[in-house]
């Protein structure tokens, strides 16, 4: 049972468009969620996180924004830069208890010049 | 930010040799470190949560007595591959989780590994 959930598993954006990630989750004790930038042969890197007591949070380009009661959470990027194409991860830990944390399959995301 | 180390970033093997990988938490102590694989084109899987000075706990389906993990101290856990086999073959990564902290995880570079 998937409790991560990316259904796309991949995007094409313009540069200078917004590129809108998605991430849905089943699991009602998840109570933060961040997302991660992963190149090919890389080790993933955070990109921004969000608190379940939060519906938004922001940080320069990126944007994330979460919807407790749809289970679901976005990752904004704009304007898109070609140097954003990479896969993107969402993932999500109950941080009470310190548990690992549960990723998507991630969202390959193509930005052209 | 907080840094995470592996070694060696890429390992290739003959099958049905050991294979060992290092994780470190540089700045930091980490009670709790987790090892992920990630096969081609598919999410990162949680193999096994590994807690210092006692028994690693692993997720359904991975063998512990073919992934050893061993968290002597609380910046170094390892990982050894035993009786490698090319299915074996993928990008493992690490993370720990600052015990000092609000438990926010910090990621590894990852380690490729390639079982001939």
């Amino acid at each position: 049972d998937q409790q991560v959930k990316q259904n796309s598993p991949s995007l094409s954006v313009q540069e200078g468009r917004i590129s809108i990630l998605n991430c849905d989750y089943t699991n009602s004790m998840f109570d933060y969620f961040l997302w991660y930038k992963k190149y090919p042969a890389e080790g993933p890197t955070f990109l921004i996180s969000i608190s379940s007591i939060k519906d938004k949070n922001e940080d320069g380009r990126f944007t994330v924004f979460l919807n407790k009661s749809a289970k679901h959470l976005s990752l904004h990027i704009v304007p898109s830069q070609p140097g954003d194409s990479a896969v993107y991860f969402c993932a999500a830990t109950d941080q009470q208890a310190g548990t690992a944390l549960i990723f998507g399959k991630g969202t390959t995301l193509s930005v052209s010049s | 930010g907080a840094v995470v180390s592996q070694h060696p970033s890429w390992v290739i093997c003959k099958s049905g040799t050991s294979v060992k990988i290092e994780c470190r938490s540089l700045d930091f102590q980490a009670t709790t470190m987790f090892w992920y694989r990630q096969f081609p084109k598919q999410s990162l899987m949680l193999m096994a949560t590994s807690n210092e000075g006692s028994k690693a706990t692993y997720e359904q389906g991975v063998e512990k007595d073919k992934f050893l993990i061993n968290h002597a101290s609380l910046t170094l856990s390892t990982l050894t591959v035993t009786s490698a086999h090319p299915e074996d073959s993928s990008f493992y990564i690490c993370s720990a989780r600052d015990s000092g902290g609000n438990n926010e995880q910090f990621f590894g570079p990852g380690t490729r590994l390639t079982v001939l």
